[in-house]
């Protein structure tokens, strides 16, 4: 059971902020963020652990909700090297890893 | 090595024939990951080993996929008879302990 993503797309212009959510049915052990650039590999973001935490990585940060069973991430000030795909990842026990079908982000000068 | 490496990058075959994807993760990283990309889709996951064994091979979508990991490093994913719609993108990623995964850059796998 994969974990369900949404907005499926997102335009944007250079200094907006955009918010992506990823949210699963099940009980989640962590969230795992990833860009995908077209024609690249997915590249790490960052990674949250069950806990309620939150993280930043320079202006792109995660939150996760256990209770929810939800994760989002926030992008601010936007920049043109933002625009990708987004990808969470969800685990439900260790190891056990899913990706959403992604988010795609385009940001306009 | 300093990165995930796939081979080959590229691959075009007939309908029908067998093919064999490579993936040499970083050294160390103990589990390893097989994914399979559609155009504008998530990855999606296919097998997952720990060390030799696999761990979680629930998602092979039949039985004309395998994959092996005889000595917990490099791994081939093995795809027999091949059809049109198995052409994707087939990625692997390799982890260690609570750590993220990473992605090699994957194989482009044409199916004429």
């Amino acid at each position: 059971q994969q974990p369900v993503q949404s907005p499926q797309a997102v335009i944007l212009r250079e200094g907006e902020d955009a918010v992506i959510n990823c949210s699963s049915s099940k009980a989640l052990y962590s969230v795992h963020w990833y860009r995908q650039k077209h024609g690249e590999a997915p590249v790490f973001l960052m990674i949250l652990l069950k806990g309620g935490e939150q993280k930043g990585h320079e202006k792109i940060s995660a939150s996760f909700n256990e209770k929810k069973q939800q994760s989002s991430l926030y992008l601010t000030a936007s920049q043109l090297s933002y625009s990708g795909t987004y990808f969470c990842g969800t685990e439900w026990f260790r190891d056990d890893m899913r990706f959403g079908a992604g988010t795609r982000l385009t940001v306009k000068p | 090595g300093a990165g995930v490496s796939q081979s080959p990058s590229n691959k075009v075959t007939e309908k029908g024939k067998d093919v064999e994807l490579r993936c040499d993760p970083i050294s160390g990283h103990t589990a390893l990951y097989w994914y399979r990309q559609s155009l504008g889709q998530g990855p999606e996951f296919l097998i997952y080993f720990q060390g030799t064994g696999a761990a979680d091979d629930s998602g092979l979508p039949n039985d004309r996929f395998f994959a092996v990991r005889p000595e917990g490093s490099v791994s081939t994913l093995k795809i027999q008879r091949t059809q049109q719609e198995d052409s994707a993108v087939y990625l692997c990623a390799g982890r260690a302990g609570l750590r993220t995964q990473y992605f090699g850059p994957g194989t482009r796998l044409t199916v004429l």
